[in-house]
């Protein structure tokens, strides 16, 4: 069984620019959440998706959207950087939605100048 | 509006004793709560979690206390070791689709 991964490790990027993000989920899991966590705070919930799917969303604009792959890997977009999208963003897989254990990645240090 | 309160903040305690940390949540119908360890620099790890329909979970020094009534979850740390401190989250589901985070205790257990 392998765990949760997510690339790249770190990324700089400057104000504007667009950014993707990678996570594959734990073997046998379909769903992938995806959360920011600014430093000192806790990990905000930004959407899950399930089979492909989004299911649930938190309060983040559009220019935060995401993917989900056949094979429940998963991809974090964002739009149009700001300095305030500086963050470790972090995915957790599950076996069926936020009700269930969730495991987390190891995240990406995503630093916008 | 959805909401996960937590205190304390800090938290400092001497090896041997014990530690609480209380959270608080706003949406009656969540049902999942689940605690999360993060050691500085590393992914947030889950410790224990509790469903609604029970009150009380233990696991080895570790247990969770649940109050449906007053919307209120503890985690209680007994013979606290110098490898516990870390930073602490409890989180509390929104309906099947939302986990929303409280926003931390800072636990140091001085030897």
């Amino acid at each position: 069984e392998t765990g949760v991964t997510q690339s790249p490790t770190h990324l700089i990027k400057t104000r504007g620019q667009q950014v993707t993000l990678r996570c594959s989920s734990q073997s046998g899991h379909n769903t992938v959440s995806w959360y920011q966590q600014a430093l000192g705070q806790g990990p905000q919930f930004i959407f899950q998706y399930y089979r492909e799917e989004e299911n649930g969303r938190g309060n983040f604009p559009p220019r935060f959207s995401g993917l989900q792959f056949p094979n429940y890997s998963s991809e974090l977009n964002v739009n149009a950087l700001e300095l305030d999208d500086s963050a470790l963003y972090l995915c957790a897989s599950s076996l069926k939605g936020v009700a269930d254990t969730q495991y987390f990645g190891p995240g990406t240090r995503l630093t916008v100048l | 509006g959805e909401n996960v309160e937590q205190h304390p903040s800090t938290l400092s305690v001497q090896e041997g004793d014990s530690a609480v940390i209380k959270c608080t949540y706003s949406d009656s119908a969540s049902n999942y709560f689940p605690w999360y360890k993060q050691e500085l620099g590393k992914r947030p790890q889950l410790i224990i979690d509790i469903r609604s329909n029970v009150g009380e979970k233990k696991d080895q020094r570790i247990a969770v206390t649940l109050n449906k009534t007053a919307k209120h979850f503890s985690l209680h740390i007994t013979e606290t070791q110098p490898e516990d401190s870390a930073v602490y989250f409890c989180a509390a589901s929104i309906g099947t689709d939302k986990l929303i985070f409280g926003t931390g205790t800072r636990l140091q257990v001085f030897p």
